[in-house]
């Protein structure tokens, strides 16, 4: 599974837009992109996933450059209730029964400040 | 609405104690993962299991067994539970080729 790296930590105003970049810069061809969201004393959530350019659902925003080399999470007008650990994986879509497990890394924590 | 449930969200165990933490799941997936959540390390992936009676190991199996007999319960099993096995336990599932996982609520051990 390719490698992610992600910031520690951000710190966001309620209101604004976040923005959360990802490096991945091995990932393989067949490898998807998939962002997880945490809550203190939860399990984590799925958000989002893709493949490439953009994907939108009605929490997020998901936008992958051509080269695939990083994606970048976007949250639009954050509350207080999107404070929460952002996870970004990386796994290969086309592997056989069995392999489709994630290993998740520490996350970004984000903190909406009022 | 489909959910993953784990039977106890806080439990307090002795030393050398066996312990069984028990998921179900209503969604029919065929994937069954364990992690433990730790302060500082994130999610550590402890046993998978993609179909019954199957189990694969993850980044940290030992002390620690599984069982799968009916597709919609994975148990993990502490043989001989340490105080180092203290942690946050979580249960997720998914269809058999998909990274979207559901997890449960998850379960506080706490071993003294």
């Amino acid at each position: 599974l390719a490698k992610t790296t992600q910031p520690i930590s951000m710190d966001s105003y309620e209101g604004q837009e976040v923005n959360i970049t990802c490096s991945h810069n091995n990932i393989a061809t067949n490898d998807y992109i998939t962002w997880y969201q945490q809550f203190p004393s939860q399990g984590p959530r799925f958000i989002i996933q893709g493949y490439k350019t953009k994907v939108t659902n009605e929490v997020a925003s998901l936008f992958i450059p051509a080269d695939r080399k990083s994606s970048t999470l976007s949250l639009p007008r954050v509350s207080l209730s999107d404070t929460a650990v952002y996870y970004c994986l990386v796994g290969d879509r086309d592997s056989g029964a069995g392999s489709y497990q994630l290993t998740f890394g520490k996350g970004t924590k984000l903190s909406v400040i009022p | 609405d489909v959910k993953v449930t784990q039977s106890s969200r806080y439990l307090v165990k002795r030393t050398g104690e066996k312990v069984f933490l028990e998921c179900v799941q209503d969604m029919d997936h065929e994937n069954m993962f364990w992690y433990r959540q730790d302060p500082g390390l994130g999610l550590r992936l402890i046993y998978f299991s993609y179909d019954v009676k199957m189990k694969e190991k993850g980044d940290i199996p030992e002390g620690y067994s599984v069982s799968r007999e009916k597709k919609e319960r994975f148990s993990l099993i502490l043989e001989s539970a340490s105080t180092n096995q203290t942690s946050m336990y979580l249960c997720a599932s998914s269809f058999l080729y998909d990274y979207g996982y559901t997890f449960g609520s998850g379960t506080r051990l706490t071993v003294v």
